[in-house]
């Protein structure tokens, strides 16, 4: 069975600075996709970006980028100029063949002012 | 924009009552979603629905059962609420069986069974 983990339960960042959430998975299936979503406080969760896992190239979302490293199996997620209204819970997710999503535990990011 | 909504934010309830977790999406997706959400634990599946009377199980579905009679709304039903429900409860939709495909999701049910 898939699984995601995520090591880091908490993250803190001083703003316009930047951080990397780490994610790793486990699978045997070579094509699946990758998500990362952010959970602000008592707000709806919303997708901050995906990856392709055939594709090579690091996807890209104005100032979040990911570190996708497929033999590493690890999938990791860099902010950068942090701002204050990054400040959630952001889940690293894996969808499978079979069209369900399995998430890790999340990282709390504390943006500090 | 897509939107997922959900009958109740916060819901009290007593162990042993029938709870009824209501979810709309208004963006004709056909897939929906249930998921529970602890601390430490992340989102788990409960069931899923691709279509219209259609259902599956996913991670954690004892206790819990589903109906989608219409293909924007998909409840939730606890048919005996115990203590160890109390959760958060998310909905989700998709547009169809892609991969590629985002799950947009409601704002969430803070459940508690006393």
């Amino acid at each position: 069975a898939q699984t995601v983990t995520q090591s880091q339960p908490e993250m803190s960042v001083q703003e316009a600075e930047t951080v990397t959430l780490s994610c790793t998975y486990d699978t045997s299936e070579s094509d699946y996709y990758l998500f990362w979503y952010k959970q602000p406080p008592s707000r709806q969760m919303i997708l901050v970006i995906r990856q392709e896992a055939y594709k090579q190239q690091n996807a890209t979302e104005n100032r979040f980028s990911v570190n996708f490293q497929k033999a590493a199996k690890s999938f990791s997620l860099k902010i950068s100029d942090s701002q204050l209204g990054d400040a959630a819970m952001y889940f690293c997710a894996y969808r499978t063949r079979n069209n369900d999503m399995r998430f890790g535990a999340g990282t709390r990011l504390t943006v500090k002012p | 924009d897509v939107k997922v909504t959900q009958s109740s934010r916060y819901l009290v309830k007593r162990t042993g009552e029938k709870v009824f977790l209501e979810c709309v999406q208004d963006m004709d997706h056909e897939n929906m979603f249930w998921y529970r959400q602890d601390p430490g634990l992340g989102l788990r599946l409960i069931y899923f629905s691709y279509d219209v009377k259609m259902k599956e199980k996913g991670d954690i579905p004892e206790g819990y059962s589903v109906s989608r009679e219409k293909k924007e709304r998909f409840s939730l039903i606890l048919e005996s609420a115990s203590t160890n429900q109390t959760s958060m409860y998310l909905c989700a939709s998709s547009l169809g069986l892609r991969q590629t495909y985002e799950q947009y999701f409601g704002p969430g049910t803070r459940l508690t069974v006393t």
